[in-house]
């Protein structure tokens, strides 16, 4: 069966640091990947997509990047962080569109 | 455009009644895929029920079913038997056929009161 991993659960950075979070997929080949952010009490704010290794779409322009080093393996990342990129991440992958998108258990992080 | 509207912001049920979160959207395309997403205090994102638009029988998961309408653009979910475990955050979603992206709803937030 397909797992996703997403860690770590919760992050506390000071301002200007660099920020690395790491997803991966197991049992399963060539999935698409998903970053979303979401704030507390608000829906969720789709960053960056992938539909194979080095190709990576981003929604909203920022201080965030995404890298796809491989097939499984989805990283967000930051060189310096903001105050403003506190929230809560979730990464999310999907294959065929009738099973919709299968969730990590998210990340949250503070910039402080 | 692409979207999704869930129209109570908040609801508010005792325990062991039956609650109904409403959704509509709006797509021009005519296959797509519909989702309730449910998300507790823990914030792990979970799917609930889904639904495949070519098909007219609606989806059912234990205590919970939907309510899919078509021509109305209309995807609501009930929840039977409502348990305090169900206090969470429901979103509702749907795929296009044509591409790979969930399109969302702003969410309902569930209260079960015991």
């Amino acid at each position: 069966s397909q797992t996703i991993h997403q860690w770590p659960a919760t992050l506390v950075q000071p301002v200007g640091s660099p920020l690395s979070l790491e997803c991966t997929v197991e049992g399963t080949s060539n999935p698409n990947l998903y970053w979303y952010r979401q704030a507390a009490g608000r829906g969720l704010q789709l960053l960056f997509y992938s539909v194979g290794i080095g190709q990576i779409s981003s929604e909203v322009p920022q201080n965030l990047s995404a890298s796809r080093p491989q097939d499984r393996q989805f990283i967000l990342s930051s060189k310096k962080l903001l105050l403003s990129d506190s929230g809560f991440y979730l990464c999310a992958w999907s294959g065929t569109l009738n099973y919709g998108y299968t969730f990590g258990s998210g990340t949250r992080l503070t910039v402080v | 455009a692409q979207t999704v509207t869930q129209s109570q912001p908040e609801m508010s049920v005792q325990e062991a009644e039956t609650v109904t979160l409403s959704c509509t959207y709006d797509t021009s395309e005519n296959n797509y895929y519909l989702f309730w997403y449910k998300q507790p205090p823990s914030r792990q994102m979970i799917l609930v029920i889904r639904q495949e638009a070519y098909k007219q029988q609606n989806a059912t998961e234990n205590r919970f079913s939907v309510n899919f309408q078509k021509a109305a653009k209309s995807f609501s979910l009930k929840i039977s038997d409502s348990q305090l475990g169900d206090t969470a955050m429901y979103f509702c979603a749907f795929i296009p056929d044509s591409n790979y992206q969930l399109i969302w709803g702003a969410g309902t937030k569930l209260i079960i009161k015991p």
